[in-house]
């Protein structure tokens, strides 16, 4: 495709569910991030992949949050036993080595 | 990344040139100044960046200044559709790791 594609673009779960959410970058692109924004906040930084190099993890908020890029391409942020404060937008975005990023649209979780 | 501060908001009248300003009176020789927008329930959406020079494309115009400890980001003509949260964000080109850390931004709201 021609942007970044999240998948799905909605989820509602139960609490103590665990969900995974897809994203599909760019090709080429060898910068993936994740964000997440709450309802009226604003983007809170989750994880950083670039190419080979060790994730940068230093948003993921607790250990019941991860995400892997397979193949340098196809990322999938896993949320454990979700809780009602994981509801919000999870968005990605891909960049190439340096520059602009592209955001998918994201996906709306709503934890109930 | 250097800390960013941006009014919490703005309104402009349609037609209008709108200015949006951003300090980053941190900012490193290697921070390239970034502008995104997001537009209500879309992900953010790059707009342009710049390091010393101003620059100019299809959307905006970026104008920073000579010591660069601040920038603006000019719409020529701001429209209804341009009305969104604008984030200044400073970010490195080099390291392993590089966050795009979006702060408060500003809401530029587009009067008719």
């Amino acid at each position: 495709g021609a942007g970044v594609s999240q998948s799905p673009s909605n989820k509602v779960t139960e609490k103590g569910k665990d969900v995974e959410l897809r994203c599909d970058p760019i090709s080429g692109h060898t910068a993936l991030y994740w964000y997440r924004q709450s309802l009226g906040q604003g983007l809170e930084f989750l994880i950083y992949f670039q190419g080979n190099s060790a994730p940068d993890k230093s948003g993921l908020p607790s250990d019941r949050f991860s995400a892997e890029r397979t193949g340098g391409s196809v990322s999938t942020l896993t949320i454990q036993r979700t809780q009602q404060e994981d509801s919000a937008v999870y968005l990605c975005a891909s960049s190439p080595s340096v520059g602009r990023a592209f955001f998918g649209q994201g996906t709306r979780l709503t934890v109930v | 990344d250097a800390k960013t501060t941006q009014p919490p908001s703005m309104d402009c009248a349609e037609g209008r040139a709108a200015n949006l300003p951003c300090n980053h009176s941190t900012i490193s020789g290697n921070e390239y100044v970034y502008w995104y927008r997001q537009i209500h329930s879309q992900g953010p959406q790059y707009i342009i960046h710049g390091l010393k020079n101003n620059e100019t494309n299809e959307m905006a115009s970026l104008i920073i200044t000579e010591d660069r400890k601040s920038s603006t980001l000019i719409l020529p003509h701001a429209t209804l559709r341009d009305t969104a949260v604008y984030y200044c964000i400073a970010s490195s080109h080099s390291g392993s790791a590089r966050q795009l850390t979006f702060g408060s931004g500003t809401q530029l709201t587009v009067l008719p």
